[in-house]
């Protein structure tokens, strides 16, 4: 059974630009999620998703963080304009139900030059 | 790598010897804690689990211990190896299930 993919792998953009982060959770997960690891601190949570729903968003940032989940199968997250602070390693996890166990997936770098 | 600007606490330990890893919770409603394994260019990958109702649960070469009164987990590595040198975090789960607070991760190295 393939496990949680992203991509890309690692990126690097220009402070203002635009960055799209990509995660197709395992197969028949319905719960995914995103979590970050941003310079000097601890991995924190981002957002959940069941199916195309966005069940909670209390983790995001700011407002230049978009997430999406069309068709409940992928995940996308976009940071427009990204800033200096963005900088870390992004983790997508996905989960059969929340209370169960999340299996995370490789992570995107990003670096914000 | 990826830990860069991320300053980690160290253990370093002989290959063969046993690794006790530690962790500090903050919210003691917590009910269900997670140790995970995070090796160089991976996620973080489920070790073993524990709920509020136990105070040790053993899985292959590995024990979790909690005390709820101090709010602190440990994790036991029985015959340490190469291949357990990683960062490792704990984790505590939000009543909603959906939610997982990460601690600031100890770098096991492990020497041969």
């Amino acid at each position: 059974e393939a496990g949680v993919t992203q991509f890309p792998s690692h990126s690097v953009i220009e402070k203002g630009q635009t960055v799209t982060l990509r995660c197709d959770p395992i197969s028949g997960h319905d719960n995914l999620y995103w979590y970050r690891r941003v310079m000097g601190k601890e991995i924190k949570f981002l957002l959940h998703f069941v199916k195309e729903s966005k069940q909670d968003e209390s983790g995001m940032p700011n407002n230049r963080f978009l997430a999406e989940r069309t068709g409940g199968t992928y995940s996308t997250l976009k940071v427009q304009p990204a800033e200096l602070e963005d900088s870390g390693v992004y983790f997508c996890a996905s989960s059969q139900v929340p209370g169960t166990r999340k299996f995370f997936g490789p992570g995107t770098r990003l670096t914000v030059l | 790598g990826e830990s860069v600007g991320l300053h980690l606490p160290t253990l370093s330990v002989q290959e063969g010897d046993n690794s006790i890893i530690n962790c500090a919770y903050s919210n003691s409603a917590s009910d269900y804690f997670i140790w995970y394994k995070q090796e160089s260019g991976k996620g973080p990958q489920f070790i073993i689990d524990i709920r509020s109702n136990m105070d040790k649960r053993q899985g292959q070469r590995v024990t979790v211990l909690l005390n709820k009164t101090v709010k602190h987990l440990s994790l036991q590595i029985a015959a340490t190896q190469p291949g357990d040198s990683a960062v490792y975090f704990c984790a505590e789960r939000n009543n909603a299930g959906n939610m997982l607070t990460f601690g600031g991760g100890t770098r096991l190295m492990v020497k041969p």
